[in-house]
């Protein structure tokens, strides 16, 4: 059982917004800007989408956008297209000891 | 251009010893800030961090798999070697290694393409 959790799928129709949830708690999310988003594709290796809650590296479209609040933590991606489906799975800094707590994946469905 | 490869049996036995070696280009090891991870998932689930190795040999162990895992590096080769022991069929996964995107954080911008690992019988 992961730590974070997120919802097991989501899915939107393309043009539209949809937001993935990743709650964790006062210990890591709740504690820490340090959230980031991976998106996977079947059969591929991560993708880095979002890092320190909000900031994208080079290459990841502005459509894709980060938040925190308390100890949610949020992905957006705007103008969905087809290629967005895929899993997301959201990682927390949790402290000195843990490191990193993770979340269980969430699945987007572009209908 | 940063790549990172897996190289390791595909199939080992329950109790035996995993080796898997991380073989990279586009940076090195030796250079001050630069990390290299080691992180798993087993099939159809979720993403598991397991181990960061800086360019000091400073070393981060998950909790929860620190007994089992060692992690070395070889910066004459580019290279980085990830042991974990007694290996259980819960430990089927495929296995990736990656290039963590700053000192001190724990998300990672490269990745190599990943090694399934099954642990059988």
């Amino acid at each position: 059982q992961s730590a974070l959790t997120q919802p097991r799928s989501v899915s939107g129709s393309p043009g539209q917004s949809v937001t993935i949830s990743c709650t964790g708690t006062s210990s890591d999310v709740g504690s820490y800007n340090s959230v980031s988003w991976y998106q996977q594709h079947p059969g591929k290796a991560p993708k880095l989408m979002i890092y320190d809650v909000s900031k994208r590296p080079s290459g990841v479209p502005d459509r894709f956008s980060g938040s925190k609040s308390a100890n949610t933590a949020s992905l957006t991606i705007s103008g969905l297209q087809a290629e967005d489906e895929a899993d997301y799975y959201c990682w927390s800094y949790a402290g000195s000891y843990t490191y990193v707590v993770f979340g269980g994946g969430t699945k987007l469905t572009v209908l | 251009q940063i790549t990172l490869k897996e190289s390791g049996p595909t199939l080992v036995k329950p109790t035996q010893t995993l080796t898997l070696t991380c073989t990279f280009s586009g940076f090195s090891l030796s250079t001050s800030g630069v990390g290299v991870g080691w992180i798993r998932q087993p099939p159809g689930k979720a993403l598991e961090w397991l181990v960061l190795i800086y360019w000091d040999d400073d070393k981060r162990y998950s909790p929860s798999l620190k007994s089992r895992l060692t992690i070395t590096k070889d910066t004459s080769k580019n290279q980085v070697v990830l042991t974990m022991t007694n290996m259980d069929p819960v430990d089927t996964a495929t296995y990736y290694c990656a290039h963590q995107l700053r000192t001190g954080y724990y998300e990672f911008d490269y990745w190599g393409q990943g090694t399934l690992v099954t642990v059988s019988s």
